[in-house]
């Protein structure tokens, strides 16, 4: 089982949006509406923003948003503020042998 | 609050074992499904095993099957992950968390497989 496909980077000036995808099969992100977004800031846990593709994790800002077609789910981050700076993870529930597959990650840059 | 504690992390040699453990508080801790998701310094993020709360299912990345034990104590609210036969490629920050989605992260227990 590979990792998701995401891009490695993604960057944007505050106010504006961006979207990070994240590639996989019909056998996990295709599959079942299981896709969650995590965010982690250098030295610390991560933490979930979307979890069911498009639902936000409480207290997470509606700029926040997920979505999903086909293969490939995204999130998208509306109205770019520094503190969105981070590295962000996609999950996906699989029904291969293991249970659950992580994406490879991307480095949210605000210039 | 909800909260989970990992510890039993530390430095180990290769072939070795070591116990890592869970401590969840702030939430019915039997219910909940809980998993274990690790990171190399300076790596991704990767799943590496799950326990379901209802039927005590369990659950193992390709990596570390036949290796690791995922088990629970929900008398004392705890999650533990046994590690056997330890590799280099084990070497990453270990985090505890809840529910299938991961709602909660601990900080982590750091294991390190060297000589």
């Amino acid at each position: 089982q590979s990792a998701l496909t995401q891009p490695a980077s993604v960057s944007g000036s505050p106010g504006q949006s961006i979207t990070i995808s994240c590639t996989g099969t019909s056998s996990d992100v295709g599959g079942y509406n299981y896709v969650s977004w995590y965010q982690q800031h250098p030295g610390k846990a991560p933490k979930v923003m979307i979890y069911d593709v498009s639902d936000r994790a409480s207290g997470v800002s509606n700029r926040f948003s997920g979505s999903k077609s086909g293969n490939t789910a995204s999130l998208t981050i509306s109205g770019l503020q520094a503190e969105d700076e981070a590295d962000y993870y996609c999950c996906s529930y699989t029904d291969t042998s293991i249970l659950y597959v992580f994406g490879t990650g991307t480095k949210v840059t605000v210039l | 609050e909800v909260q989970v504690l990992e510890s039993g992390g530390g430095l180990v040699q290769p072939g070795g074992s070591l116990r890592l453990s869970c401590v969840a508080s702030g939430f019915t801790f039997s219910i909940h499904a809980m998993n274990w998701v690790r990171q190399a310094p300076g790596k991704g993020l990767e799943w590496v095993s799950a326990m379901s709360g209802s039927d005590d299912s369990t659950y193992y990345a390709d990596s570390v099957k036949g290796r690791f034990t995922i088990s629970r104590d929900n008398s004392k609210n705890t999650l533990y992950l046994q590690m056997n036969s330890l590799r280099a490629e084990d070497t990453a920050l270990y985090y505890c968390t809840k529910d299938r989605y991961s709602s909660s992260w601990g900080q982590g227990t750091m294991v390190t497989v060297s000589s």
